[in-house]
């Protein structure tokens, strides 16, 4: 089964506008949200976390917020800039798995000049 | 400190032929983790060690799969009789257990396999 799931393969937006990349799960004992960026090429690297216990949680041009009700969190970018065009993973994890983390399948976001 | 390193980055052997990736974690990290990723999904995890006890085993990892920790340093993933399924990329990544939980993860390049 696919506890954590990011229903949109793709999107793109023009440079300068919101970004919104969307995740859902399914384990209510998930305690840790994560977004992770990949280039081509690389291994993913970490963006932005969240605990359960908050709903929002910003850093810099990057704001995650999380929707414990509806198993929902959300990775906003603004402005976007062409150097975010990357995959998108969102992840989870239960703090008594050891850091073992769940991924999404992806978001490919492509960032227009 | 270099960060994650795998080797080698890309591997092609032909259908039953044994493989073995190696991982070198960062340097004060007792967590390793091994995964691996499919062309349009996301990392699967396999399995994960604290130190050199490995700790928990994902059902993907058949008894073909072998994954060791001998001295809490680096780790060995080995693929015994590989079959054409088993071509993916293997990622490793490491953490450091520490009281303040954030279940951050470090990840390695990666390493390809390709089954013929």
């Amino acid at each position: 089964d696919q506890q954590v799931k990011q229903n949109s393969p793709s999107l793109s937006v023009q440079e300068g506008r919101i970004s919104i990349l969307n995740c859902d799960y399914t384990n209510s004992m998930f305690d840790y949200f994560l977004w992770y960026k990949k280039y081509p090429a690389e291994g993913p690297t970490f963006l932005i976390s969240i605990s359960s216990i908050k709903d929002k949680n910003e850093d810099g041009r990057f704001t995650v917020f999380l929707n414990k009700s509806a198993k929902h969190l959300s990775l906003h970018i603004v402005p976007s800039q062409p150097g975010d065009s990357a995959v998108y993973f969102c992840a989870a994890s239960e703090e008594t798995s050891g850091s073992r983390l769940t991924f999404g399948e992806g978001t490919q976001l492509t960032v227009n000049p | 400190d270099t960060g994650v390193s795998q080797d080698p980055r890309h591997k092609i052997t032909k259908r039953g032929q044994n493989v073995t990736f190696r991982c070198d974690p960062i340097s004060e990290h007792n967590r390793l983790y091994w995964y691996r990723q499919t062309l349009g999904q996301g990392p699967e995890f396999l399995t994960y060690f604290q130190n050199e006890a490995q700790l928990e085993k994902s059902r993907l990892l058949s008894d073909r799969f072998s994954a060791e920790r001998p001295k809490g340093s680096f780790s060995t993933l080995e693929i015994q009789r590989t079959e054409q399924g088993d071509s993916a990329m293997y990622l490793c990544a490491s953490s450091l257990a520490a009281r303040r939980y954030t279940g951050e993860l470090f990840f390695g390049e990666g390493s390809r396999l390709t089954v013929l």
